[in-house]
């Protein structure tokens, strides 16, 4: 593994039903990140955590939760899909907690919830 | 409520051409602006970014000018190549507060031979 994994690439899923959406890094950077990307919407932050153990919420946190037991994993889970999670789901890692630091990206999932 | 606002959405630039994409923001506690690249099918990755105590920085063919006091600051690439055919996103963040980043709408660049 070299950077960051997610698992799914893509997935169509019923709504109602419950999903995560896995994240893998192997730099041993302290920060990681979920967002969406959304057309003309950008990239928008659902959660984040600064070091293994602590979770912060972002900019569109609703209907999604996440978990940090160590360094290397941040799973993204959806309780109960709703069509207007339909997106294109990106974690990032950086190295510091604060700072300038570069985020990292992984290659995203595509979710589809019908 | 977008803090951070790009703009043209898309842009079609001859082979050669200059491409600007411009972004304006709301929040003056914004401290660090950085620029992504992303291309169809991969994540994000970032390109060039700036802090607001200089008002150009110049990598290569890329450049931010900065302007503090208009709360704006652009993208320009230089002697564009179709291989610059990629989506762009600016981005802004606050030093301490763990690094999060607020992103533009994006612009889909396609650079014509």
């Amino acid at each position: 593994i070299a950077g960051i994994t997610q698992a799914p690439t893509s997935q169509i899923l019923a709504a109602g039903r419950r999903m995560t959406l896995r994240c893998t890094q192997d730099m041993r950077h302290n920060a990681m990140y979920w967002y969406r990307q959304d057309l003309g919407l950008g990239l928008r932050l659902i959660h984040y955590s600064n070091t293994a153990g602590t979770t912060g919420k972002g900019e569109v946190p609703d209907g999604y939760s996440v978990s940090r037991a160590n360094t290397d994993d941040f799973p993204l889970t959806l309780a109960s899909a709703v069509p207007s999670q339909t997106s294109v789901y990106f974690c990032a890692s950086s190295p510091h907690r604060q700072g300038y630091n570069e985020q990292f990206f992984g290659p995203g999932t595509r979710l589809t919830v019908l | 409520q977008q803090q951070v606002k790009q703009s043209p959405q898309s842009l079609i630039v001859q082979k050669g051409g200059i491409s600007i994409i411009n972004c304006a923001y709301e929040n003056t506690a914004f401290d660090y602006f950085p620029w992504y690249q992303q291309f169809p099918g991969k994540g994000p990755a970032l390109l060039i970014a700036i802090r607001p105590d200089v008002s150009e920085k110049k990598e290569g063919r890329f450049t931010i000018s900065f302007n503090k006091s208009a709360k704006q600051f652009s993208l320009h690439i230089m002697d564009s190549q179709p291989g610059d055919s990629a989506s762009y996103f600016c981005a802004a963040s606050i030093y301490n507060q763990g690094g999060k980043l607020i992103f533009g709408q994006g612009t889909e660049l396609s650079v014509k031979p």
